[in-house]
């Protein structure tokens, strides 16, 4: 089983729609976890960060955390085509260790 | 700088060559990272520099791959003796201490061998 399991997709929604995308993962020590969205040739931009459970709202996009279940997700409201993008989950334990494990992303286009 | 600047941005090398790949780090960010993201691939940690020192190179693939980091700030990534295999995109990052998880990339090298 890999540390973090993230859905490939393709997912393709109409513009407006809620997007929904998710993460599961195996390690109970991880404690921060994060967002990042990637355009096509351009490096990973951190969307959002969370501690341990619980949710976060930037603008349009809300983080949630169940440590419960190792489940995270990242929902977009109202969808605009500039949020097509390879979205990556990433997480580590905090403290000293440096190192994130991220999904493999999940590639969505939203089409106008 | 603004932001983690890499370059180049795209080399094609051939099988057997070594290349050098540079990261400039976010002015005052203390932890730089290399991180490689291989065709439809997570992201896959290679290195950790606190200031010039690596306490964890366990992640670089073989002994054809190391890294250094100058005056707290320039890191290289050389590849020596290229591999198809080696194909990736090279994604430098940057933080201000430890404990990555606002850490912030580089646009990536996106390397080719052919």
């Amino acid at each position: 089983q890999k540390e973090v399991e993230q859905d490939p997709g393709p997912l393709s929604v109409p513009e407006g729609a809620i997007v929904s995308l998710n993460c599961t993962y195996s390690n109970s020590a991880f404690q921060y976890f994060m967002w990042y969205r990637q355009y096509s040739r351009k490096g990973p931009e951190l969307l959002m960060y969370t501690y341990s459970s619980g949710n976060k709202e930037d603008g349009r996009f809300t983080a949630q955390v169940d440590k419960s279940s190792k489940y995270i997700s990242l929902f977009i409201r109202d969808s605009q085509p500039s949020d097509s993008a390879t979205y990556l989950c990433a997480m580590n334990s905090g403290g000293s260790n440096y190192k994130l494990t991220f999904g493999k992303g999940t590639l969505l286009t939203v089409n106008p | 700088g603004a932001g983690v600047s890499q370059s180049p941005s795209n080399k094609v090398t051939e099988k057997g060559k070594d290349v050098e790949l540079r990261c400039d780090p976010i002015s005052g960010h203390t932890a730089l990272y290399w991180y490689r993201q291989r065709l439809g691939q997570g992201l896959e940690f290679l290195i950790y520099f606190q200031g010039n020192s690596a306490p964890d190179k366990s992640g670089l693939p073989s002994d054809r791959f190391s890294a250094e980091r100058t005056g707290e700030s320039v890191s290289t990534l050389t590849i020596q003796r290229t591999q198809q295999e080696d194909s990736a995109v090279y994604l430098c990052a940057s933080s201000l201490g430890q404990g990555g998880h606002t850490i912030y990339f580089g646009e990536g090298s996106w390397l080719t061998v052919v």
